[in-house]
């Protein structure tokens, strides 16, 4: 596609519920990446592919988040048993490779946990 | 680790005035830098970067910024600011071109009249 594409843009949920965010890369690009924003605050790092193996997992905040990117393509992050303060944006970004492309980043998920 | 720091969590100017955004990186090698911006309800977009070459680097929407070594500083600026250029401006870094970003935590600019 002609750039990162985010979906839902807006999620409402209960707390206590899982939610799927998905993520579909520019057409093309290796890398993946998935990155948290709260407000106020700078994008945080949360893990990124290869292709469909996942190279750094080390800013999932604990084992309720996971990605998966299983043709190497779309993306999904899960969140399981949601919490309050999982309540942020979730920014998917690609770039062509991991090697000092420019990364691209999609308009994001806004996730309210109530 | 490598950390980015913007000193200035808001900023104010005048609308045909210069403006700086600072940002300060720790990281011993030089670093692969990047400007974003947010404006409201968008998505990051990218202002400019620097790999290597000529410190100076230009960018979109008039921006240019400069890395100082000594300073372990790549500063964003522009010579007039126009209304359109209020928005959050994020600075950040890969530490070696083969790493996630890390971002600062932003600079708020607004432009008034």
């Amino acid at each position: 596609g002609a750039g990162v594409s985010q979906s839902p843009r807006y999620k409402v949920t209960k707390r206590g519920q899982d939610v799927a965010l998905r993520c579909d890369p520019i057409s093309g690009h290796v890398s993946l990446y998935w990155y948290r924003q709260a407000l106020g605050q700078g994008p945080e790092f949360l893990t990124y592919f290869n292709y469909e193996a996942q190279q750094d997992k080390s800013g999932l905040p604990n084992d309720r988040f996971s990605a998966e990117r299983p043709e190497g393509s779309i993306s999904t992050l899960t969140i399981q048993r949601t919490e309050q303060r999982d309540s942020a944006m979730y920014r998917c970004a690609s770039s062509l490779s991991s090697a000092g492309n420019t990364i691209y980043f999609g308009e994001g998920s806004w996730l309210t946990v109530v | 680790a490598q950390s980015v720091t913007q000193p200035d969590i808001h900023i104010t100017v005048s609308e045909g005035a210069s403006l700086e955004l600072r940002c300060n990186y720790s990281y011993g090698a030089t670093p692969y830098l990047f400007w974003y911006v947010q404006s409201p309800g968008q998505g990051l977009q990218l202002l400019l970067k620097y790999f290597s070459g000529d410190t100076l680097v230009q960018g979109i929407k008039g921006f240019e910024a400069e890395f100082k070594r000594s300073q372990s500083s790549f500063n964003l600026r522009k010579p007039s600011v126009h209304w359109s250029d209020a928005a959050e401006y994020f600075c950040a870094v890969d530490a070696s071109g083969n790493t996630p970003l890390v971002f600062g935590k932003g600079t708020r600019l607004s432009v008034i009249a």
